[in-house]
C-alpha cells in the first residue's frame, strides 16, 4: 500500500524559514518524480514543486522560485521542502504527491498545516 | 504557463442527478487532464486521468470526455458520498501543473 507522511508543519513567523518532510513506503521511491501541492484555507490546490527521480532537476512556480527548495534522499524514501523567506500567503495544507510513471500527481499525503503570522 | 477555467464553482443536485462540470484549456492540452475529488479534510483522490481513464477503484458512474481545449466530467446518478469538491488538472505542458479553480458539489 502507498504511503506518504509529512511532517514539519506549524506556527512560523513571517521572513522565517521552514523544512516539512514526507516519507515514502509502498512502492520503490526512486522510481518516481515526487511534487508538493498546497491548498490555502478554503481555498484550491496550488502545484508547488516537483522533482525528478534521480533529483537532478527540479520545477517551480514563480510564485516560490528562489524561497522554496524541494530535493530528496532516495536511500531514506524521503521528500523535503525546504521553505525560506516565508510569507502570509504561504499559509496553507502542504500535500506530498507521487507522480505516477503516466505523469499525473496519483497518490497524496494527508497533508500538513503551515501557517505563517506573527 | 496553460490557465484552466473550470466551472461551475458550485453546483446543487439531488441524488440520482446526472451532474456536469467543464474545464477549458488556454491552449490545447492533448487529453492531459486528470480529475480529482476532496472531501473536506482529506486529500484529493484521483478519479480519472488521461480525460477518461477510470482510476482502480473509481466508480463507474463518474466519466470524463474531451479533447482539445475543451473537457468535462460527469456524476450520473449522484449519490450522497459524492458529495465534495472536484478539481481539473492539466498536465500537458510540464512544469507547471494546472489545476481549474474547483466546483462544490451540494446537495438540493
Amino acid at each position: 500500500e502507498v504511503q506518504l507522511v509529512e511532517t514539519g508543519g506549524g506556527l512560523v513567523q513571517p521572513g522565517r524559514s521552514l523544512k516539512l518532510s514526507c516519507v515514502a513506503s509502498g512502492f520503490t521511491f526512486n522510481n518516481y518524480w515526487m511534487s508538493w501541492t498546497r491548498q490555502a484555507p478554503g481555498k484550491g490546490l496550488e502545484w508547488v514543486a516537483s522533482i525528478t527521480n534521480s533529483g537532478g532537476s527540479t520545477y517551480y512556480p514563480d510564485s516560490v522560485k528562489g524561497r522554496f527548495t524541494i530535493s530528496r534522499d532516495n536511500a531514506q524514501n524521503t521528500l523535503y521542502l525546504q521553505m525560506n523567506s516565508l510569507r502570509s500567503e504561504d499559509t496553507a495544507t502542504y500535500y506530498c504527491t507521487r507522480v505516477s510513471l503516466r505523469r499525473v500527481p496519483d497518490y497524496w499525503g494527508q497533508g500538513v498545516m503551515v501557517t505563517v503570522s506573527s | 504557463d496553460i490557465q484552466m477555467t473550470q466551472s461551475p464553482p458550485s453546483l446543487s443536485a439531488s441524488l440520482g442527478d446526472k451532474v456536469t462540470i467543464t474545464c477549458q484549456a488556454s491552449q490545447n492540452i492533448n487529453k492531459y487532464i486528470a480529475w480529482y475529488q476532496q472531501k473536506p479534510g482529506k486529500a484529493p483522490r484521483l478519479l480519472i486521468r488521461y480525460t477518461s481513464t477510470l482510476e482502480s477503484g473509481t466508480p463507474s458512474r463518474f466519466s470524463g470526455s474531451g479533447s482539445g481545449r475543451d473537457y468535462s466530467f460527469s456524476i450520473s446518478n449522484v449519490e450522497s458520498e459524492d458529495i465534495a469538491s472536484y478539481y481539473c488538472l492539466q498536465y500537458d505542458n510540464l512544469p507547471p501543473y494546472t489545476f481549474g479553480a474547483g466546483t462544490k458539489l451540494e446537495l438540493k
